[in-house]
């Protein structure tokens, strides 16, 4: 049973390119989370998904950023028009449930590191 | 201020010590997790602790919870220099869908 998935490892973009991640849950995994860390710091939370529905996307940027997890496929993080803020490791995690749930844990992937150029 | 803030920010010890690293949360929380993160990788799940539990094992783990001082530590015994990496703690934020982490203690293991 594979882990979670990421790609690419690493992106690199011009400011004002736009920026796409994927992440593939564990197998039978139906909820996707993604997270965003600066250098040196926490994860910080992005946004919530199940497959078609976005549940919470209070950790998201108002612009440019959105996020998909469509019935067949991976979890797409889109970054429109990047900025040099926008340089950092992007994690995604999956869950069985919610980890809301008592006994739930989050399986991460390697992360994609984007740098804006 | 933040969930979840780890202390110390940095922690040095020789190879064969034992390492503290405490975690501090402000709302009441379902559960509390610790994560390892090797420089430049992926988070690695280490042990869940449950809100009504006070103690915690799993091998070379140690991880208390106080829910009074709403706080928590994780104890690594006869580290190894395998152990050096960054250690997050995180929250459910009292039965929320996501995770708060806080800033991390890095633990480097010297030979």
């Amino acid at each position: 049973n594979a882990g979670v998935m990421q790609n690419p490892r690493h992106l690199v973009r011009r400011r004002g390119q736009e920026a796409r991640l994927r992440c593939s849950p564990m197998k039978g995994h139906s909820h996707v989370y993604w997270y965003r860390q600066l250098p040196e710091e926490g994860l910080k939370f992005m946004v919530y998904l199940q497959k078609e529905n976005i549940i919470d996307e209070s950790g998201m940027p108002k612009e440019r950023f959105s996020a998909e997890f469509p019935k067949e496929g991976p979890s797409i993080l889109r970054i429109q028009q990047v900025v040099r803020g926008d340089s950092a490791a992007y994690f995604c995690a999956s869950s069985p449930r919610s980890s809301g749930t008592v006994n739930t844990e989050a399986f991460f992937g390697q992360g994609t590191r984007l740098t804006v150029v | 201020s933040q969930q979840g803030e780890e202390d110390p920010q940095a922690l040095s010890i020789q190879e064969g010590e034992n390492a503290t690293m405490n975690c501090s949360y402000k709302t009441s929380i379902n559960n509390l997790q610790w994560y390892r993160q090797n420089s430049g990788r992926g988070l690695v799940h280490l042990i869940l602790i449950r809100s009504n539990e006070r103690e915690k094992h799993s091998g070379r783990l140690r991880v208390t919870l106080d829910t009074s001082k709403k706080s928590s530590s994780l104890l690594i015994t006869a580290s190894r220099a395998a152990d050096t990496a960054s250690y997050f703690c995180a929250t459910d934020e009292g039965g929320g869908n996501k995770l708060t982490f806080g800033t991390g203690t890095q633990l480097k293991v010297e030979l």
